[in-house]
């Protein structure tokens, strides 16, 4: 089993719809979780910390689920600059006391005029 | 500004050419590390370094070999490159402690490998 998996889409959706995806983990002693966008042949940027309070920036809100072992990313109100690959990344200590870092393949989210 | 910077950002080579991609970094983080990304697989790390000296290897290290001399450099050399090195690779900076993950990446390096 992948340490990370995410759908990879494509989720094609109109604009103004909202959208989620949803991220999951199998290592319980991951510590820190994290989205990314990743726009096509460029580098991935940093979106938005996960919290297990949940967090929100503007149309995007973030959640954890550690009982479950997954994350998730709703996006409200669809723009079509929306469109892009959402990266799940999760963090943790390894043997070493180093952070492990694993990325997800990547959700494919196209917004359709 | 802030930035990770690669170069060069495209290469062409032959098989068995030993090559050399850099890494620098202006922010002063500890933490770095390379990535490739291919279709279907998504980034997989190859190798990371938590500080001067201190490397260790990631999920696909084989034909690749990283060295941190220095702080804010950190160069992914390939001793003798075969053509399923061709991909997109990039490298990422961040802080040390594993909430703050690597905020900054490159713009990528795309080598093709004939």
């Amino acid at each position: 089993r992948k340490e990370v998996e995410q759908d990879p889409g494509p989720f094609n959706v109109p604009e103004g719809a909202t959208v989620a995806f949803n991220c999951t983990y199998s290592n319980s002693a991951s510590q820190s979780f994290f989205w990314y966008r990743q726009d096509c042949r460029k580098e991935p940027k940093l979106l938005m910390s996960v919290y297990s309070s949940g967090n929100e920036d503007g149309r995007f809100t973030a959640q954890l689920n550690r009982a479950s072992q997954y994350i998730s990313l709703l996006i409200r109100d669809s723009k079509l600059s929306d469109s892009a690959t959402y990266l799940c990344v999760v963090n943790r200590r390894n043997s070493g006391g180093y952070q492990k870092v694993t990325f997800g393949t990547g959700t494919k989210l196209q917004v359709i005029p | 500004e802030a930035q990770v910077t690669q170069n060069p950002r495209y290469l062409i080579t032959v098989t068995g050419k030993k090559l050399t991609v850099t890494c620098s970094q202006n922010m002063n983080h500890e933490y770095m590390s390379w990535y490739r990304q291919d279709p279907g697989l998504g980034l997989r790390q190859i190798y990371y370094s938590m500080n001067v000296e201190v490397t260790d290897k990631g999920d696909v290290p084989e034909g690749y070999k990283v060295s941190r001399k220095e702080k804010r450099n950190f160069p992914l050399i390939l001793e003798s490159p075969s053509p399923n090195q061709t991909s997109l690779y990039f490298c990422a900076s961040g802080g040390r402690d594993a909430r703050y993950t690597e905020a900054f990446f490159g713009q990528g390096t795309r080598l093709t490998v004939v």
